[in-house]
């Protein structure tokens, strides 16, 4: 039982390149999250789903996309990076909207 | 708006004592919840313990207990018999619905 896995763990892009950062989780939660993390600001919410084929906005979705590909995965799409994301991104889930959330190890993203 | 504040950036404890940590939220819902996150330099986030707004008892999880005054929007953790291995930031978090909301971290510090 791997928990909530993220992968890559580091990455450097370009201002310009796109990439997916990929999340799974196997606890067959039904909730799962992206967030980023900035020093000094916590953690704010950039996309959420809810359940297997929904996704929702959070507090900072601009410049970024999600999938939800099936149960266990949930990706998060930079499709121009820019300066501003260079932050840590987490992926989280919970069995349901009311549970505890359980999070990844986080990716750390740079862009030049 | 809902926001969490998180006032002390930094707290230091020696080992063996008693130590809280202060969180204050804004709010309209009367359905919520309330969590607080440890977070080592690993960077995972690990959930220590949660409250339900509805629930008048505080809870408790081992040596983490908090102190919820729900009239003053108040949800302090108090960390008792501190351990080395409790040095971490801290976050405190909020959620209503599906939406997810952080405080900005408490450094904490133990002393041996």
């Amino acid at each position: 039982n791997a928990g909530v896995t993220q992968t890559p763990k580091f990455q450097v892009l370009k201002t310009g390149q796109s990439m997916t950062l990929q999340c799974a989780q196997d606890m067959n939660h039904n909730s799962m999250y992206w967030y980023r993390q900035d020093p000094g600001m916590g953690l704010r919410l950039i996309y959420y789903s809810a359940s297997e084929g929904t996704t929702d906005k959070g507090e900072v979705p601009n410049g970024y996309n999600v999938s939800r590909l099936n149960k266990r995965e949930f990706s998060l799409r930079l499709e121009s990076a820019a300066p501003s994301q260079t932050s840590v991104y987490f992926c989280a889930s919970a069995l349901i909207w009311i549970e505890s959330q359980y999070f990844g190890p986080g990716t750390r993203l740079l862009v030049l | 708006a809902q926001t969490v504040t998180q006032s002390q950036p930094e707290m230091s404890v020696q080992e063996a004592e008693t130590v809280t940590l202060s969180c204050t939220y804004d709010t309209s819902e009367s359905d919520y919840y309330l969590f607080w996150y440890k977070q080592p330099p690993s960077r995972q986030m690990i959930l220590v313990i949660r409250q339900e707004a509805y629930k008048q008892q505080n809870a408790t999880e081992n040596r983490f207990s908090v102190n919820f005054q729900k009239a003053a929007k108040s949800f302090s953790l108090k960390i008792s018999d501190s351990q080395l291995g409790d040095a971490a930031m801290y976050f405190c978090a909020y959620k209503a619905g599906n939406q997810f909301y952080f405080g900005t971290g408490t450094s904490l510090t133990v002393i041996p």
